[in-house]
């Protein structure tokens, strides 16, 4: 079956760090370019990161450039996101999505994983 | 960065009525790089259209996509039940990847 499962959230508190995977599984997971994508509770979809899919490029939103941390295991088909430093204002769904690799759309989301920061 | 509006924020209908959803981008969306996603409570968004228009594996004909440049809209042809969710503008032009504020479509 092709799909991305997302583990690793939880309640951490302000300041704290927490690292996110997605699985993937039933496709060519080094073909893609893969997204992490974040929903707060209640709210919209932001994008957050990005990386290639050989990994040598990676980009950020301002709001977590220099906190989170986007990297990929190709022979694990498995994605990360690494996140330091953590605020309030980080708690959210946090999504894997898949690029489509000709039309570049986010054709494949995973199910979510909630991060809660709190003290 | 490119912000997307969508509107109207809620639109309330009732089954077997037609809905049509409006997102507008802030500057032009080159190549028609735009998608709609609808998310139901709880779960991932799921694709409906890409390339502004093209229909995604599996979506019923009773959803369409039209428009080009700053315009864009999304039109459900007659409800169905499952169809009460909220829908998502995407633009993947640009990087940012940036999303609307979504349309809640709910039961009159």
């Amino acid at each position: 079956e092709v799909q991305l499962v997302e583990s690793g959230g939880g309640l951490v508190q302000p300041g704290g760090s927490l690292r996110l995977s997605c699985a993937a599984s039933g496709f060519t997971f080094s073909s893609h370019w893969m997204y992490w994508v974040r929903q707060p509770p209640g709210k919209g979809l932001m994008w957050i990161s990005r990386i290639s899919s050989d990994g040598s490029s990676t980009t950020y939103a301002d709001s977590v450039e220099g906190r989170f941390t986007i990297s990929r295991d190709n022979a694990k088909s498995t994605l990360y996101l690494q996140m330091n430093s953590l605020e309030v204002e980080d708690t959210a769904v946090f999504f894997c999505a898949r690029a489509h690799p000709i039309s570049w759309h986010f054709d494949l989301w995973g199910r979510g994983t909630l991060v809660t920061v709190s003290s | 960065e490119i912000v997307l509006t969508q509107s109207p924020g809620t639109l309330s209908l009732s089954a077997g009525e037609r809905a049509t959803l409006s997102c507008r981008t802030s500057q032009s969306v080159r190549d028609n790089h735009f998608a709609w996603y609808q998310q139901h409570p709880g779960q991932a968004p799921r694709v409906l259209i890409y390339g502004a228009t093209t229909r995604a594996a599996g979506i019923p004909d009773r959803f369409s996509g039209s428009g080009s440049g700053t315009d864009f809209t999304l039109t459900i042809s007659r409800l169905e039940p499952e169809d009460f969710a909220v829908y998502y503008c995407l633009q993947y032009a640009d990087s940012p990847r940036t999303f609307g504020q979504g349309t809640k479509v709910e039961i009159k």
